[in-house]
């Protein structure tokens, strides 16, 4: 167990209004990670974060931003929400020497 | 294009069959291989290879990394129904971020 929550777990929200979903961590991991998991894409990465107010894109950016104001939480917020956008959300935290990532339980959110 | 493709994409088995599990990889600065399982949550890290031909064990489970061929391979023994899931696989690469490209996935399922 990494000390990983998500906030929601599952989250029903309609076309064009915000979501953030939250990403908490209790053992001070710098790296922290949002992926969304899609049938037949397997898991994408979103944005990552190297540090308190460092964050970069990942492969699937577009449509996402993120917030890491402490160390423990990262925040995946979605301005606009489309039904595009429906899908399961992971965090993961990276530890060790090779960058092994451990991932939170997930959020499923869906977006009518 | 850094890429990592698993095969099969689907396997059926059944109780006490042995399987391998493939994947190939193609990516930039390569640093490790990480195999996952999925059951129906987020993936629990099973692997973290390195080096060629040193495998890793663990219990019923093992792998195995080729660097020279770009490959590894995941070997489960005896399989039981409990083994039923989706094994991930993927790459670490590129600089200092860590961040992991990961294939679509292998789902296994084992009938007794």
């Amino acid at each position: 167990d990494a000390g990983i929550t998500q906030s929601p777990r599952h989250k029903v929200t309609e076309t064009g209004t915000p979501v953030t979903l939250r990403c908490h961590q209790t053992e001070n991991h710098r790296y922290m990670y949002w992926y969304r998991q899609d049938p037949g894409h397997g898991l994408r990465l979103i944005h990552y974060s190297y540090g308190v107010k460092d964050t970069d894109k990942g492969e699937v950016s577009d449509g996402y931003s993120v917030s890491r104001s402490k160390t423990e939480d990262f925040l995946l917020t979605l301005e606009s929400a489309t039904s595009s956008q429906t899908s399961v959300y992971f965090c993961a935290i990276r530890q060790g020497a090779y960058n092994e990532q451990f991932f939170g339980p997930g959020t499923r959110l869906t977006v009518l | 294009e850094d890429k990592v493709v698993q095969s099969p994409l689907s396997l059926v088995v059944h109780e006490g069959d042995t399987v391998t599990l493939n994947c190939s990889y193609e990516v930039t600065n390569f640093r490790s291989l990480l195999w996952y399982k999925q059951e129906k949550k987020a993936p629990t890290f099973l692997f973290m290879l390195t080096s060629s031909g040193i495998e890793k064990k663990s219990g019923r489970l093992s792998s195995i990394l080729d660097k020279k061929e770009l490959f590894s391979i995941l070997n489960i023994t005896a399989t039981q129904t409990g083994d039923s899931a989706v094994y991930l696989c993927a790459s670490n690469y590129g600089g200092s971020q860590g961040n992991l490209i990961f294939g679509k996935g292998t789902k296994l399922s084992v009938k007794p």
